[in-house]
């Protein structure tokens, strides 16, 4: 079985200051991982995904991610943050080889940008 | 190329009824999979279907079954509801094309059915 943990729930941070959100997962397979985002009242947006290749991963909207296969860790970084990322952030994993389509998922970091 | 549909949007319910949510793919997609998101639980996997057939299943009770229609649009009901089915349900669906192929892809959400059950 797979397992994603987010240590921190919230995350303030004042508007342009740079921000990590942390992700660590458990798997005994290979994963995909990915982040996605949701605004509130809203679905979840992929916001960048791992499938192959680098371990570098530039999404949408400015944000990163690093894969880090020996840590079990995809921590996902922005720059520089505006006011518009307020909203939660779910970090996810998902089996490869399988072709099951299931997602495990974290239980979400929100983050709280202020000016 | 329209997104993820969900229907209704937002659904008030009394406890013991049962209620039926409904999921358009995007077109071309035929894998569909339902979640369930509390502040509690948090999103949690309720089932994942595949041309008609449902390939996995999440801890869930009975009381939770869905389908898959022939055109990859999906429903999924709950019996005899409990105030704890107060949740949003969100549905996925994305362009695997079944065993054997590749498993590069990603889900992407429809905007989900808000459930409140009184």
């Amino acid at each position: 079985a797979q397992s994603v943990t987010q240590l921190d729930s919230q995350v303030p941070v004042f508007e342009e200051a740079p921000v990590e959100l942390r992700c660590n997962y458990s798997s005994s397979v290979s994963v995909y991982l990915f982040w996605y985002v949701q605004y509130p009242n809203q679905g979840l947006q992929l916001l960048l995904k791992y499938l192959s290749g680098s371990t570098l991963v530039k999404g949408i909207n400015g944000f990163e991610a690093e894969f880090n296969k020996s840590q079990t860790s995809f921590h996902l970084r922005k720059p520089s943050v505006h006011i518009s990322d307020t909203a939660e952030y779910f970090c996810a994993v998902r089996t490869m080889n399988t072709g099951f389509q299931k997602l495990v998922f974290g239980t979400g970091t929100r983050l709280l940008v202020s000016p | 190329k329209a997104g993820v549909t969900q229907t209704p949007r937002y659904l008030i319910k009394t406890r013991g009824q049962q209620v039926t949510l409904s999921c358009s793919p995007i077109s071309g997609h035929r894998s569909v999979s339902w979640y369930q998101q509390t502040p509690g639980q948090g999103l949690q996997f309720l089932f994942e279907y595949f041309s008609e057939t449902q390939r996995n299943k999440g801890n869930f009770p009975g009381r939770f079954s869905g389908r898959q229609f022939s055109n990859s649009r999906s429903e999924m009901n709950v019996s005899t509801l409990e105030l704890g089915d107060s949740a949003l349900y969100l549905c996925a669906s994305s362009n695997w094309r079944g065993q054997g192929t590749s498993g590069n892809t990603e889900a992407f959400f429809g905007q989900g059915t808000r459930l409140t059950v009184v």
